[in-house]
């Protein structure tokens, strides 16, 4: 079974540019997540996808951030423009129904590493 | 309230020794505590998890303990091996949030020779 793809794998940006992140979660997996990871810190959730609809985007910057999963599968997270502060690894995951109840495990992506200069 | 708060930040053990990781949380209305391993490069995985209503859970080498009354859990590694050298995020969800997770801030674990 392939697991979640995410492209980049690196991005370099100068501030106040736009930069797009994408992720093909594991097939079936109706649940997708956007986390961002600051070095030496956890995950943090920014968003939330249950098919196609947001399900939480609480945490998401949407001043700058914003984020789409326009079919139900893959999704893209955009940011502009970047802030030095956006340095981070981009990580997306997802999961599963069995049966109607949403698995609680979360499968990851190797993530993208951004670096706003 | 939805803080979790990991300790020690780094650990270093001796190949066959014990690695104890531990963290404590404050809403007690978490009730899945799952602790993450991620190596370099790579996306965090699940190593293994545990719910309020027992008190221990043993896979292979790794067990946790949790301590409810305490809002404390911990994780052991037995005969740590080099290849367990990663970092470690405890985290903590609640039933009904859609598995939200939120995670702590992660001990890079360095096993040895």
């Amino acid at each position: 079974e392939a697991g979640v793809a995410q492209s980049p794998r690196y991005k370099i940006i100068e501030k106040r540019q736009s930069v797009a992140f994408w992720c093909n979660p594991i097939s079936g997996h109706a649940t997708l997540y956007w986390y961002q990871q600051i070095l030496g810190q956890g995950p943090k959730l920014l968003i939330q996808f249950q098919n196609n609809g947001v399900v939480d985007d609480s945490q998401l910057p949407k001043d700058r951030f914003s984020a789409e999963r326009l079919k139900g599968v893959d999704s893209t997270l955009k940011i502009q423009p970047a802030k030095l502060e956006d340095s981070a690894v981009y990580l997306c995951a997802s999961s599963f129904y069995r049966g109607a109840v949403l698995v609680d495990e979360q499968f990851f992506g190797p993530g993208t590493r951004l670096t706003v200069l | 309230q939805q803080q979790v708060k990991q300790s020690p930040q780094s650990l270093i053990v001796q190949k066959g020794g014990i690695s104890i990781i531990n963290c404590a949380y404050e809403n007690t209305a978490f009730d899945y505590f799952p602790w993450y391993q991620q190596f370099p490069g790579k996306g965090p995985a699940l190593l293994i998890a545990i719910r309020p209503d027992v008190s221990e859970k043993k896979e292979g080498r790794f067990t946790i303990s949790f301590n409810k009354s305490a809002k404390q859990f911990s994780l052991h590694i037995m005969d740590s091996q080099p290849g367990d050298s990663a970092t470690y995020f405890c985290a903590a969800s609640r039933t009904g949030t859609a598995s939200k997770l939120t995670f702590g801030t992660g001990t890079r674990l360095q096993v040895t020779l």
